[in-house]
């Protein structure tokens, strides 16, 4: 079955760095997406990746390895504002997307 | 970047009666959009998957009858909530995938509607 797996709550510092792991089964593969949802609101895209390696994008990297079924995304000098869910979603075969549960993101001063 | 809409952005209604929610891409035309449900902290769950002329394609366990779907033009799709109950209650977003040109896998999110049936 296909299935998207990343971890359900983080705690970070105000400036530090997180890396958000995620990893995925699906049927083909045509590409991992990272959204950021905040509580109440609809979630805004983030990253695509489709080809191996890192993307960086400002204080947001996302990473891609397709032989391990394996994604990252990293914040860098966090900020109080990235308080949110990250969404994890890869798209298969049929250009579906699956979705990860989310991992919630909690930032302390 | 792409913005899409969605009208209401919150509706309370009673039950039995039905709730028409539009969603819109404002800046571009989108042969496919999407119908998801989100339930408070969980993730998004797809509802349906709309094409532009053709019937909807539902998830298994979504009741076609119920969450009625028409995406009449290449920027608007409806859906309906027909005979409305509370477990209905929920967050019903939108999103809509770009007909063509860069970046075309992704899709843009409207900002949903939050539905609350009493």
């Amino acid at each position: 079955g296909q299935n998207i797996d990343q971890p359900t709550e983080m705690t970070a510092t105000e400036g530090a760095i997180v890396q958000i792991n995620c990893t995925y089964q699906t049927s083909g593969f045509n590409g991992l997406f990272w959204y950021q949802q905040h509580a109440g609101e609809a979630p805004t895209f983030l990253s695509y990746n489709v080809l191996d390696g890192l993307e960086e994008k400002g204080r947001f990297s996302s990473f891609l390895s397709r032989s391990k079924g394996y994604s990252y995304l990293l914040l860098k000098e966090l900020q109080m504002k990235d308080s949110a869910s990250y969404l994890c979603a890869a798209m298969d075969s049929n250009y579906q997307l699956i979705w990860g549960a989310g991992t919630k993101l909690i930032i302390k001063p | 970047g792409a913005v899409v809409s969605q009208h209401p952005s919150r509706v309370i209604c009673k039950s039995g009666t039905s709730v028409k929610i539009e969603c819109r891409s404002l800046d571009f035309q989108a042969t496919t959009m999407f119908w998801y449900r989100q339930f408070p902290k969980q993730s998004l769950m797809l509802m349906a998957t709309s094409n532009e002329g053709s019937k909807a394609t539902y998830e298994q366990g979504v009741e076609k009858d119920k969450f009625l779907i028409n995406h009449a033009s290449l920027t608007l799709s409806t859906l309906t909530v027909t005979s409305a109950h509370p477990e209905d209650s929920s967050f019903y977003i939108c999103s809509a995938r770009p007909m063509e040109g860069g970046g075309w896998e992704t899709q843009y999110f409207g900002p949903g509607t939050r539905l609350l049936v009493l």
